[in-house]
């Protein structure tokens, strides 16, 4: 079985100081790993995604997320933080076997930028 | 703007009401998706339809009920809901749902749904 855990439901960072989302997976075969920003009002938006090769993934908004496998990790990193970021990430999982209608997401860590 | 719209975007409805939730998506997707998303808990997927044809049904009860006319367009026709049915409805689609490394979802909006 599929599993995906975000375990910090706030994350708090003062404007221009790094900050990191957790997250952490279980699948049974090779994990497609993906993270979702979704701000006030809207959907959920992709902001990238690990399938395989290097293990730091670069994707919007000058976000990168470092795939550990003996971890099962996939935390979501930026160097800089800024208020505009203030949303909230869902991380999200599925078995690189089956269909892409397994995707399971997390619950979601709402980030928090003060400036 | 994500190609998925999603109307109404806020709907309070009693319980013995019947109404439709609409999702519409420009992208040329075969594959669309409703999702559930209440507060601090998972998305929960509810629906999945490739090609107009339900491919997936997660245990939903029979209060929400899913149709498909044509890829483009999703229908959540809801009736005799309860109070814990309110949440905000996700609609989603994406190129198709087999296996593929470049998949991902595309999400409307949202429906944020009041159950009385």
């Amino acid at each position: 079985a599929q599993s995906v855990a975000q375990p910090e439901d706030q994350v708090n960072v003062a404007e221009g100081n790094p900050l990191t989302v957790k997250c952490t997976y279980s699948v049974s075969g090779n994990p497609y790993l993906f993270w979702y920003v979704q701000y006030p009002n809207r959907g959920l938006q992709f902001l990238l995604k690990y399938i395989t090769g290097d293990n730091l993934v670069k994707g919007s908004y000058g976000f990168e997320a470092e795939f550990n496998k003996s971890q099962t990790s996939f935390h979501l990193k930026k160097p800089s933080a800024l208020v505009s970021d203030s949303a909230l990430y869902f991380c999200a999982v599925r078995d690189g076997y089956s269909s892409a209608s397994k995707i399971i997401f997390g619950s979601g860590t709402r980030l928090s930028i003060r400036p | 703007e994500t190609g998925v719209t999603q109307t109404p975007r806020h709907l309070v409805m009693g319980m013995t009401n019947k109404k439709s939730l609409k999702c519409e998506q420009h992208l040329g997707h075969n594959a669309m998706y409703w999702y559930k998303q209440s507060a601090k808990k998972p998305l929960e997927l509810m629906f999945v339809y490739s090609l107009e044809e339900r491919v997936e049904n997660n245990s939903v009860p029979s209060r929400f009920s899913p149709e498909c006319p044509n890829s483009s367009h999703l229908f959540l026709h809801l009736h005799t809901l309860q109070p814990e049915d309110s949440a905000l409805y996700l609609c989603a689609s994406s190129q198709d749902v087999r296996q593929s490394t470049n998949e991902k979802l595309f999400f409307g909006s949202g429906t944020q749904l009041s159950v009385l």
